[in-house]
């Protein structure tokens, strides 16, 4: 079946620190790849996607890089910021429009 | 645009009690889903429509009852509540089931207890 392991939180880190969050994930064919992000107190809002292999999704400084040899899809941000304090969750598709999540990493960031 | 609404925002139910939980979209979105969020599991699916009058099972669907009469709404049902249960549930739609429309947008929660 289809899986999706992110690495725990939290991360903690200092603002224009460089920031990586590991995604790696299992599933037959060709999924599309997700990374969510959950603000406190509000729901999950799509942060960027790649659907497939070598793809690169950006937004907002974010970029992942749909890596099938690996089965990645690393988050990657050169300079955070605290306003980027959340949980962000790595996600795929492989059927339909069924999610399978990862369990989600809290990212806090310091001034 | 409301976009996904769900009510309420937070419930306490004891053991036994049922309860439905709202979600209306105002997008017209053919698919619709539901799902439970709990420490360190991510999110997992309920149950899930792909249009007016269908519905179907997701990874955790025990417990849980859904009907979808109309394309805006999409109410979860717990027919007798335990504590297990105890959790954020998330409404999500999106536009259809085309590869290239995936993206789910999700309402803001509602966080249940039960005692």
């Amino acid at each position: 079946g289809n899986s999706v392991t992110q690495m725990e939180g939290p991360v903690t880190l200092s603002e224009e620190a460089f920031l990586t969050i590991n995604c790696t994930y299992t599933a037959t064919g060709y999924p599309s790849l997700f990374w969510y992000v959950q603000y406190p107190g509000e729901g999950l809002q799509l942060l960027l996607k790649a659907t497939k292999a070598d793809d690169k999704g950006s937004n907002k400084g974010f970029e992942a890089t749909y890596r099938k040899e690996t089965t990645s899809f690393h988050l990657e941000k050169g300079s955070v910021q605290v306003s980027d304090s959340a949980v962000y969750f790595c996600a795929l598709n492989n059927a339909g429009n069924m999610l399978t999540f990862g369990g989600g990493t809290r990212l806090m960031v310091k001034p | 645009n409301a976009g996904v609404t769900q009510t309420p925002k937070f419930q306490v139910l004891k053991t036994g009690q049922s309860m439905t939980l709202q979600c209306a979209q105002d997008m017209n979105h053919e698919y619709m889903s539901w799902y439970r969020q709990d420490p360190g599991m991510g999110l997992r699916l309920i149950h899930y429509s792909v249009g007016a009058g269908i519905t179907d099972q997701g990874e955790v669907p025990n417990g849980y009852n859904v009907s979808r009469s109309t394309t805006e709404d999409f109410p979860l049902r717990l027919l007798s509540a335990a504590p297990s249960q105890t959790s954020v549930y998330f409404c999500a739609s999106s536009p259809n089931r085309d590869r290239d429309s995936e993206t789910q947008y999700f309402g803001p929660g509602t966080r249940l207890l039960v005692l």
